[in-house]
Formats: C-alpha cells, structure tokens, sequence
C-alpha cells in the first residue's frame, strides 16, 4: 500500500515562527498536494507539485511557501506562522490522474 | 466560484438504515472525475469511490454507491445499512479535465452520526 507520512500530528508555533511540514511518500508519485482544512469549508488547496523542484499555486497559497528537492518529499513551509494559519493541514500524492493517497494529517495551532 | 457543493452540513441516521449524501459539482469539462472520501475523527482520509464522466454504470463498492445524475450535475453517495463506524466527514471533489495535474477540488463536507 502507498504510504504518505507527514512528520508531525500535532504543532504548536508562537507567532511570526518559521514552520516547516514535512510530507513524504513512498511509492515514486509524480503528484504531491499540500491542503489545509477548516470547519465548513472543507479542503483549499495551498500548492502542488508534478515533478522534482516543479510547484504550482493552488487556491490560497499567501503565506507559505513549498521545496520538493527529491520526488518523494514534499515540505510546506510557513514563512512567519499568523494566527490565521492555525489549521489542519493534509499532504496526498497521487499518480497522474487518479484519486489521492492521504497522509494523516497535522494540526497546527499557532499562538 | 463553488465547484463542489455539500448542501448537507451533517445528519443522523439511525443503525442499519440507508443513508444517501448530496453533492452537486459545476464544471463544463466534458472530462472529469468525482470522488468520495470518509474522514473518521482520527483524522485520515479515506478513499471511498470513484465515478467518470464517461462512465456508464454507477460505481459501486460494497455498501458504497454513487448516484450519478450527470445531466443534473449530481453524485450521491449512498451508504447502505449503516454502521457506527461510518460515523464520520463525508467529503466529495471532483477533479476536472485531462490537464489538471490531478488537482482534486473538494465540497465542504457532510458530518455523519449513525445512532444505535
């Protein structure tokens, strides 16, 4: 089975932080996405990336930023954490086309 | 604009009755993809099922249908003889056209409680 691991479950950062979420999967998937999930609206995507060092914007992605140096990780990073960004965050990689494989997600709390 | 849209913000149902979930997407993409994924409160994100647009026959997945109305631009999910484990968030997304990177757009969710 594919397995998408995400490095942290739970974060708690002081504000104006330096963050950094890992992903990393392990089954050579082109695709790799970066979501954040808030109560009613579901996930927004906040980037992705179809190759090593290629990445895209998604929907909201001010305020952070993303490094895929090696196909299999995918690092989400958050410039200076606001209160705003406290969320949970999901990585999923897929191969081109097909439906996701989820990590398990990390919730952030910034304070 | 809202690609998917999850009317449903959550429901109880009772054990070992259907359930049906409603979710209504808008693209004009003759291509595309709906999907459905289960969200226990463990937190990961499990994938359920998978309708084309081409296809012909609603899919399937032992308890799992998806009604798929595409000249009503809807696909329920249809989960039969609940149980409490199916207690969860329902999300629906829709990935559209050939040249998309595989980018799943998603609903806002449905909450599900199956009562005993």
């Amino acid at each position: 089975d594919v397995k998408v691991t995400q490095s942290s479950r739970y974060l708690v950062k002081r504000t104006g932080e330096k963050v950094f979420l890992e992903c990393v999967q392990d089954m050579d998937h082109e695709n790799m996405f970066w979501y954040r999930q808030d109560p009613g609206l579901g996930l927004r995507l906040i980037y992705f990336s179809y190759d090593v060092k290629m990445k895209e914007k998604g929907d909201i992605p001010e305020g952070y930023s993303v490094s895929r140096e090696k196909k299999e990780r995918f690092s989400l990073i958050l410039e200076s954490a606001s209160t705003n960004q406290t969320s949970m965050y999901l990585c999923a990689s897929s191969p081109r086309q097909y439906g996701y494989t989820f990590g398990s997600g990390t919730r952030l709390t910034v304070v | 604009a809202q690609k998917i849209t999850q009317t449903q913000p959550g429901m109880f149902v009772q054990e070992k009755e259907a359930v049906t979930l409603d979710c209504t997407y808008d693209t004009s993409d003759p291509s595309y993809g709906l999907f459905w994924y289960k969200q226990p409160s463990s937190g990961e994100m499990i994938f359920l099922i998978y309708q084309g647009s081409y296809d012909q026959q609603n899919a399937t997945e032992g308890r799992y249908s998806l009604n798929f109305q595409k000249a009503r631009k809807s696909a329920n999910l249809v989960i039969s003889a609940s149980q409490l484990g199916d207690s969860a968030m329902y999300f629906c997304a829709m990935r559209e056209g050939i040249d998309s990177w595989g980018k799943l757009q998603f609903g806002a969710g449905t909450q599900v409680v199956v009562t005993p």
